[in-house]
């Protein structure tokens, strides 16, 4: 199976500031459509995940534009240019190029 | 807006089954495919499994098949699981979760305990 690496596994913030999670796989994400299935998802205490960003940089509907994504090949990056009060939570990464699908471990976004 | 909402979990003993469901609200669910994630404490997210819009066409995770068995009833809009031989270590959240350029829309889960 692809490991999904987060780092860090713990993320303190200041509000404003902003904030960057890492997530590597095992192997390479680059399907053969030419497409890097890596997404990323929040979610908030209580309730079930909902996703910021898919294909690696597309951030979904509604999600703000402090959300943003990078990377390639094994190598991916989450960005909240300034955090708000709302963002506390877990994020994860996901890759959905490899069966079984597989997840990080998981961020816990706090604030300082 | 799009929900999808699970059902059917619950206390079950070691060694017995469950057949948890999951409906759509504003969707319909035979025109994605579907997959069900497990959520644990100690383990985080696992995948499950997942069922092809196109026809009858599934994949279990090797960690659950061969006790785990996907299935919809497109006529009512459905999700199914069925869940046998059950663990304690099989305890969690299950969800379901739409596929629309990977996995998107989650539902609220449902708690499944294997206990004795």
């Amino acid at each position: 199976d692809v490991v999904m690496t987060q780092s860090p596994l713990s993320l303190p913030v200041t509000l404003g500031q902003p904030a960057s999670i890492s997530c590597r796989s095992s192997q390479s994400l680059l399907y053969s459509d030419g497409n890097t299935y890596l997404n990323w998802f929040q979610q908030r205490p209580g309730q079930s995940p909902r996703r910021l960003i898919y294909k690696v940089s597309n951030r979904d509907s509604g999600v703000p534009d402090r959300f943003s994504g990078s990377g390639s090949g094994t190598d991916f990056t989450l960005r909240i240019s300034r955090v708000e009060a709302e963002d506390v939570g877990i994020y994860f990464c996901t890759q959905g190029t490899h069966w079984p699908r597989t997840f990080g471990q998981g961020t816990k976004v706090e604030i300082k | 807006e799009v929900q999808l909402v699970e059902s059917g979990g619950g206390l079950v003993q070691p060694g017995g089954s469950l057949r948890l469901s999951c409906s759509g609200s504003g969707i319909s669910l035979n025109s994605y495919a579907m997959h069900w994630v497990r959520q644990t404490p100690g383990k985080g997210l696992e995948y499950v499994s997942v069922i092809y819009s196109k026809g009858n066409s599934t994949y279990v995770a090797d960690s659950f098949r061969g006790r785990f068995t996907v299935s919809r009833d497109k006529s009512r809009n459905t999700l199914y699981l069925q869940m046998s031989s059950l663990r304690v270590e099989d305890t969690g959240i299950y969800f379901c979760v739409r596929d629309l350029f990977g996995m998107d829309v989650w539902g609220q889960g449902t708690t499944v305990i294997v206990s004795s």
